[in-house]
């Protein structure tokens, strides 16, 4: 357990329905990433918070895919209108950045999306 | 710019080397080093900045040639447990996102 906490851990829904997910980071982390990842792929950039701000979102992500960190603590990922090929592993990891000398990483447990 | 790694895959008996690398055709702020079990998330395993260093963790290395744009994750006697998959990531400035590569699998035999 890493500290970084992200529900659900499994859903499975029927196409074209929404879905959210939630990243509950470490506590004092100001960075916050969202990423996929498939079978037998690296983890793919989704977007990045630095506290509330989201910094930087995929060109790869379409409008279906959004999300947010009210407060700059706990994040959500939307995914409007799902398709087969969101069906992914989405995974949550946290930073405290690195102007405080501190340089690890955190992954979640992840959520696995499965559209039917 | 996704990076390169290399090997794609690599079978080694227990107590064995490895080395696996890592490339970008971009400069490079930070290598970032992760191994993932099957089913598991990615853990991380180490941190190297512009500047060029070598770090250690237990028997896990990395160095990180600035120039070259490349990084390199030794295992030195390597241990049923670091099987796996191991995921190289990049950042080509500070406060940017990680790219991962295609990620190494590792598998350690008896």
């Amino acid at each position: 357990d890493t500290g970084v906490s992200q529900d659900p851990r499994h859903k499975i829904t029927k196409r074209g329905q929404n879905v959210t997910f939630r990243c509950d980071p470490i506590s004092e982390h100001n960075r916050l990433y969202w990423y996929r990842q498939t079978l037998g792929q690296g983890p793919e950039f989704l977007t990045y918070f630095q506290n509330e701000a989201q910094l930087e979102k995929s060109r790869l992500l379409s409008d279906r895919f959004s999300a947010e960190r009210p407060k700059g603590s706990f994040s959500t990922l939307e995914i409007q209108r799902t398709e087969q090929g969101d069906s992914a592993m989405y995974l949550c990891a946290t930073f405290l950045d690195r102007a405080s000398y501190t340089d690890t990483q955190y992954f979640g447990p992840g959520t696995r999306l499965t559209v039917l | 710019q996704q990076p390169v790694q290399s090997p794609q895959a690599v079978i080694l008996r227990e107590g064995e080397d490895a080395v696996i690398n890592c490339s970008s055709s971009k400069a490079l702020y930070s290598v970032h080093w992760y191994r993932q079990k099957h089913g598991e998330a990615p853990v991380f395993l180490m941190i190297l900045l512009k500047g060029g260093e070598q770090k250690g963790h237990e028997k896990i290395s990395a160095s990180f040639n600035e120039k070259k744009q490349q990084s390199s994750l030794y295992l030195t006697a390597s241990q049923l447990s670091y099987s796996g998959t191991y995921f190289c990531g990049t950042e080509s400035t500070s406060y940017d996102k990680v790219i991962f590569g295609p990620g190494t699998s590792l598998s350690v035999i008896p």
